[in-house]
């Protein structure tokens, strides 16, 4: 079974620019998640999709962060405008339903380095 | 609302020597507790969980962790360290309510092992 991908795997960029993330979960997986993990922390949730609709997205800053998932299948998550502060590695993960039960899977991350 | 503490941010052992990752946790509901490993440039990786029934819990790799609830902790235990197991391991506690699913994990501790 192929796991969550993600791209691309390391992008550069300088502030004020635009930058975006792709994640393709396991296949049939219902739930996906977007984590923020700043080095020296543990990731933090962005945003929780269930199939194409938004559960959770109390911690993304919306006046620069968005995040879709069209089809309820794979999914973007964009930076207009970056800030430093915003270097980070970005985990997708989808777990096959919502419940606590369920295990999340994590992709590979991309890190974001803004300079 | 639930937290989790995760006490040392490095650990140094030798091959051979007990592994022992401390983690305690907040929660005022039962909790559902995890220990993730991350390996360099990775994603995590689910190591064991705990959710309700016997509280030692084994998981891969030959680690396992004990749920004591009088102690609010949930520590990572491997009885030999193997240079494999060099990586960054997080605890996490499942939150509750209308955002089920989510994840709040510790900020982790890296687990060195010298030869």
């Amino acid at each position: 079974e192929a796991g969550v991908a993600q791209s691309p795997r390391y992008k550069i960029i300088e502030k004020r620019q635009s930058v975006a993330f792709w994640c393709n979960p396991i296949s049939g997986h219902a739930t996906l998640y977007w984590y923020q993990q700043i080095l020296g922390q543990g990731p933090k949730l962005l945003i929780q999709f269930q199939n194409n609709g938004v559960v959770d997205d109390s911690q993304l800053p919306k006046d620069r962060f968005s995040a879709e998932r069209l089809k309820g299948v794979d999914s973007t998550l964009k930076i207009q405008p970056a800030k430093l502060e915003d270097s980070a590695v970005y985990l997708c993960a989808s777990s096959p339903g919502q419940g606590s039960y369920n295990e999340q899977f994590f992709g590979p991350g991309t890190r974001l380095t803004v300079l | 609302a639930q937290s989790v503490t995760q006490l040392g941010s490095h650990v140094s052992v030798s091959e051979g020597a007990l592994v022992l990752l401390r983690c305690n946790y907040s929660s005022s509901v039962p909790p559902y507790l995890f220990w993730y490993v991350q390996y360099p440039n990775q994603g995590l990786q689910l190591l064991l969980k705990y959710t309700t029934g016997a509280t030692l819990v084994k998981g891969i790799n030959g680690f396992e962790a004990e749920f004591k609830k009088s102690e609010t902790s949930f520590h990572l235990t491997k009885p030999s360290a193997h240079m494999s197991d060099a990586a960054e391991y997080f605890c996490a506690v499942k939150t509750y309510g209308g955002s089920q699913g989510n994840l709040i994990f510790g900020k982790g501790t890296k687990l060195s092992v010298k030869p």
